[in-house]
């Protein structure tokens, strides 16, 4: 199946940096992509949707100045934590959608986020 | 209400139980329907699509009933791989995807 990669995998931080973290389609050209968060035994919560060249459409909620995103292109897109606290410290999942619709998305394999 | 509501479980069965899990959605306009499993620690892979004429898929089916917008995934003679959690998904018209909470399964032997 398609595969969808996202680095770093695991990052461990200081209060006050900010982190980058890259979401790609390997093998497909993604027009959609979407950025999920997921706290310890809770659900994964949409934070924003991407498309290709335009600006992210962020859910409510969701500082847009603080998690920057970037859709620079069909097979990329970048998540930055600006500032991390640890309040921020989650799993963050990067889903990428094809033409097929949601019967061709997929799923990175997720980013630990550990702010110290 | 939340959009997606399921029994957190932990749902704990010896192999070769039959184990069922149910889901509630909000929407009514939602269009797909998925059932989801997800590893610890790891992203959420798609098990299979739900629709309202049921469908199979060797150990596992699932229903839908959209006039109760119930939602329901049945794995008979469990395995011990299946433990995991089972996240039930939504997708209302098109956009991103809606996730249960999950319901966690504990296959033992």
């Amino acid at each position: 199946g398609a595969v969808v990669s996202q680095h770093p995998s695991r990052v461990i931080c200081k209060s006050g940096t900010s982190v980058k973290i890259e979401c790609r389609s390997l093998d497909f050209q993604a027009t959609t992509m979407f950025w999920y968060r997921q706290f310890p035994k809770q659900s994964l919560m949409l934070m924003a949707t991407s498309n290709e060249g335009s600006k992210a459409t962020y859910e409510q909620g969701v500082e847009k100045d603080k998690f920057l995103i970037n859709h620079a292109s069909l097979t990329l897109s970048t998540l930055t934590v600006t500032s991390a606290h640890p309040e921020d410290s989650s799993f963050y999942i990067c889903s990428a959608r094809g033409e097929g619709g949601v019967r061709t998305q997929y799923f990175g394999p997720g980013t630990r986020l550990t702010v110290l | 209400r939340k959009e997606v509501e399921q029994d957190p479980g932990p749902f704990n069965v010896p192999e070769g139980a039959t184990v069922a899990f149910n889901c509630t959605y909000s929407n009514s306009a939602s269009q797909s329907f998925f059932w989801y499993r997800q590893d610890c620690r790891k992203e959420p892979k798609l098990l299979m699509s739900v629709y309202s004429s049921g469908n199979e898929d060797g150990r596992f089916t699932a229903q839908l009933n959209r006039a109760s917008q119930y939602i329901s995934l049945l794995i008979r003679d469990s395995k011990l791989s299946d433990s995991a959690t089972y996240l039930c998904v939504v997708n209302p018209a098109g956009t991103a995807l809606i996730f249960g909470k999950g319901t966690t399964l504990s296959v033992s032997s």
